[in-house]
C-alpha cells in the first residue's frame, strides 16, 4: 500500500536559519504530492503541492520538488521565522484508494 | 467562501450522552471527508462522502454515524463514546469526488476542528 515517511523530530531552529524536512514515499501509480502545515490548536492547512514529476510547489517561502526518480518531496525554505513554528505532514493521493496518506509529521520550534 | 466551518470548537460529553459534530462548506465541493487526530499524530480517515452517499467507512465503530442531510453539510454524530474516543475531530471537503480519476487531486480543505472530551 501507499506510504510516507518523514524524518524523525522534532526540530528546533535559530530564526533566519535554513529549514529541510524530508519526505519520501511509496505510492501504487502516479500520486499527487502535498505538505500540510498546522499551527498550534488549529486544523491543517495547504501549505504546498505537486501534481507532476518535477513540478515545484511553493508558498509563503516554503518550496518542494516533486522528484520522481528519488521518490521524494523535502520541504526547504531559506530563512524560518517563529511563526513557522508548527507541525508539518507530508502526504500523498493516488487515485487508487481515494485516500490521503500522511506521514508521522514534524513539529518545528524555531526560536527569536 | 473558502472555508470549512466546524461546531462546536470545544465539546465535553459523558459516555452515556448523544451529541453531534457539524460541518459546512459553500465552496461547492463534492465530497466531505471526517478524520480523527489524536495528539502528535496524522489525521485517520474516518468517513467519505461523494456526491451525498458515503464512499469510505474505514471500519469505525457504529458509535459514530456520520450523515450528510446535503451537498454542504455533514454531521458525525456521537453515541456511548469511550474515553479513548477523546480526539481533535477533523472535518475536509474536496471539489471532486472520490473515484473521479483524473480530475481529484486530493487537495483537501480542513476545518478548524472540534475538539471531543469524553469522560
Amino acid at each position: 500500500g501507499d506510504s510516507v515517511t518523514q524524518m524523525e523530530g522534532p526540530v528546533t531552529l535559530s530564526e533566519e536559519a535554513f529549514l529541510t524536512i524530508n519526505c519520501t514515499y511509496t505510492a501504487t501509480g502516479y500520486p499527487s504530492l502535498f505538505w500540510y502545515v498546522q499551527y498550534p490548536g488549529e486544523g491543517l492547512q495547504l501549505l504546498l503541492k505537486a501534481t507532476k514529476a518535477d513540478d515545484k510547489g511553493s508558498n509563503k517561502g516554503f518550496e518542494a520538488t516533486y522528484r520522481k526518480e528519488t521518490t521524494s518531496f523535502h520541504l526547504e525554505k531559506g530563512s524560518v521565522q517563529v511563526s513557522d513554528s508548527a507541525v508539518y505532514f507530508c502526504a500523498i493521493y493516488t487515485g487508487a484508494n481515494s485516500k490521503l496518506t500522511f506521514g508521522k509529521g514534524i513539529t518545528l520550534s524555531v526560536r527569536p | 467562501d473558502t472555508e470549512v466551518t466546524q461546531t462546536p470548537k470545544h465539546l465535553v460529553m459523558g459516555m452515556t450522552n448523544k451529541k453531534s459534530l457539524k460541518c459546512e462548506q459553500h465552496m461547492g465541493h463534492r465530497a466531505m471527508y471526517w478524520y480523527k487526530q489524536k495528539a502528535k499524530k496524522p489525521p485517520e480517515l474516518m468517513f467519505v462522502y461523494s456526491y451525498e452517499k458515503l464512499s469510505i467507512n474505514e471500519s469505525v465503530p457504529s458509535r459514530f454515524s456520520p450523515e450528510c442531510p446535503n451537498s454542504s453539510l455533514l454531521n458525525l454524530h456521537l453515541h456511548a463514546l469511550q474515553p479513548e474516543d477523546s480526539a481533535l475531530y477533523l472535518c475536509a471537503s474536496s471539489l471532486w469526488g472520490t473515484g473521479e480519476w483524473g480530475l481529484n487531486t486530493g487537495e483537501l480543505f480542513f476545518g478548524e476542528g472540534s475538539r471531543l472530551t469524553v469522560l
